[in-house]
């Protein structure tokens, strides 16, 4: 079974402030790597898919970036908002039909 | 509305009782997947299928069953013979040609007493 990491666990952000989180993966046999966010009682949606080694995804005020020689992601988030609160997952998949995935940063943006 | 729907939301079943979850998708995906979510863990992969009438295992998929006989649904059986069925369960079909990007319904969580 692969190891796909996150971190931190949780995070609390004050309102305004930016802020980033880390997602690590194999390096070798890299496919896709794919952040979702997920909000209390909600379903998980897609953020982005990043494919190419130096890959940069922007949606809004949430980036991400790639390095796949190293084996990490960046999810980025500039001038936190309370509707940011949520966990964020990252998914990795080495060209077979299964994602797997971190166990999620949960992110709380204080007002 | 295209989307995934499971049903029901919340359920609650005495411990030996198998009990079915189920999920529906109106997104015309071949590819559909159950996951587990525990706490503190990730979420793992329980059964998936890629097409009608076919299915396979995933990381975890010991004490629970599934059957694929239409494109629009993938409904999972917890069995009795499932140790820890208390969870959270997550349906997903997946996008063809999409770097196995997947859609996620809004879960069930299964409180076994």
């Amino acid at each position: 079974i692969l190891n796909v990491e996150q971190s931190p666990q949780s995070l609390h952000v004050q309102e305004g402030d930016s802020t980033n989180f880390t997602c690590s993966f194999p390096s070798s046999n890299f496919y896709a790597l794919h952040w979702y966010r997920w909000e209390t009682a909600k379903s998980p949606e897609a953020l982005f898919v990043m494919t190419l080694n130096g890959d940069e995804k922007k949606k809004g005020r949430i980036s991400a970036t790639l390095n796949t020689k190293e084996g990490y992601s960046y999810l980025y988030i500039k001038g936190s908002q309370p509707e940011d609160s949520a966990t964020y997952l990252c998914a990795f998949n080495f060209g077979n039909e299964k994602l797997t995935f971190g166990t999620g940063t949960r992110l709380t943006i204080i007002p | 509305d295209g989307g995934i729907t499971q049903s029901p939301k919340y359920l609650f079943r005495k411990e030996g009782q198998n009990v079915t979850l189920s999920c529906e998708q109106n997104l015309n995906h071949d590819a559909m997947y159950w996951y587990r979510q525990d706490p503190g863990q990730g979420l793992r992969l329980i059964y998936y299928s890629q097409i009608v009438n076919d299915f396979q295992k995933g990381d975890i998929a010991e004490g629970y069953s599934v059957s694929r006989e239409k494109k629009e649904s993938f409904p999972l059986t917890v069995t009795s013979a499932q140790k820890n069925p208390t969870a959270f369960y997550l349906c997903a079909s997946r996008a063809p040609g999409s770097y196995n990007e997947q859609f996620f319904g809004p879960g069930t969580r299964l409180t076994v007493l």
